[in-house]
């Protein structure tokens, strides 16, 4: 099992639409977690760090539940340009390295 | 004016050959990292290293090794290349904030390997 998991899409919404992600890990011992985004043929983007008290920046909002151990991804108004790859990510602090899930596609369509 | 680059953007090679990927930050960071992305577009960490200490994957081949001549470069060497080291090579750079453990990470724009 990966630790990091997440559905790999494509996400296919119509501009204006909520379209939700979630992704689920493994270890326990992972202490911060984080959305990156990664457009197609660029380097992956800090979009957001989520915490446990969830936290939400203009139409995105990120939740964690420890208890489930999973991520979500909300984002709201759905613009043409949120077209991307999100890659849910765990950092844990005695490995001082991120690990990434495989990313979900998401298009948004006119 | 660039974060994190990386040089060369593409690098095509013959199987067999020793390549060298280079890695400069300008963000006065403590950490920097190299990542291989596959065609499936899974991100792996390949290294973690500071002035301190190298972190390695424990599934990375050592034909490949990290090479920090300063806190700002990070380059990755990589001896007798194979068919599937082909990927994208991403190196990284971060602030590790101990205190609350958290920490964000810049990408370079990757470097495009194919191995012939």
């Amino acid at each position: 099992r990966k630790e990091v998991e997440q559905d790999p899409g494509p996400f296919n919404v119509p501009e204006g639409a909520t379209v939700a992600f979630n992704c689920t890990y493994s270890n326990s011992a992972s202490q911060s977690f984080f959305w990156y985004r990664q457009d197609c043929r660029k380097e992956p983007k800090l979009l957001m760090s989520v915490y446990s008290s969830g936290n939400e920046d203009g139409r995105f909002t990120a939740q964690l539940n420890r208890a489930s151990q999973y991520i979500s991804l909300l984002i709201r108004d759905s613009k043409l340009s949120d077209s991307a790859t999100y890659l849910c990510v765990g950092f844990n602090n005695a490995g001082n390295m991120l690990t990434f899930g495989g990313g979900t596609r998401l298009m948004v369509k006119p | 004016d660039t974060a994190v680059s990386q040089t060369p953007k593409y690098l095509v090679t013959q199987m067999g050959n020793d390549k060298s990927i280079k890695c400069e930050q300008n963000l006065g960071h403590d950490t920097m990292y190299w990542y291989k992305q596959d065609s499936k577009k899974f991100l792996k960490i390949m290294f973690s290293y500071n002035n301190k200490e190298l972190i390695i994957n424990e599934t990375v081949p050592n034909r490949f090794s990290p090479k920090s001549p300063d806190k700002a470069h990070l380059n990755l060497h990589i001896n007798s290349l194979e068919l599937g080291d082909s990927a994208v090579y991403f190196c990284a750079s971060s602030q590790v904030l101990t205190a609350l453990g958290q920490e964000t990470q810049y990408f370079g724009p990757g470097t495009r390997l194919l191995v012939l």
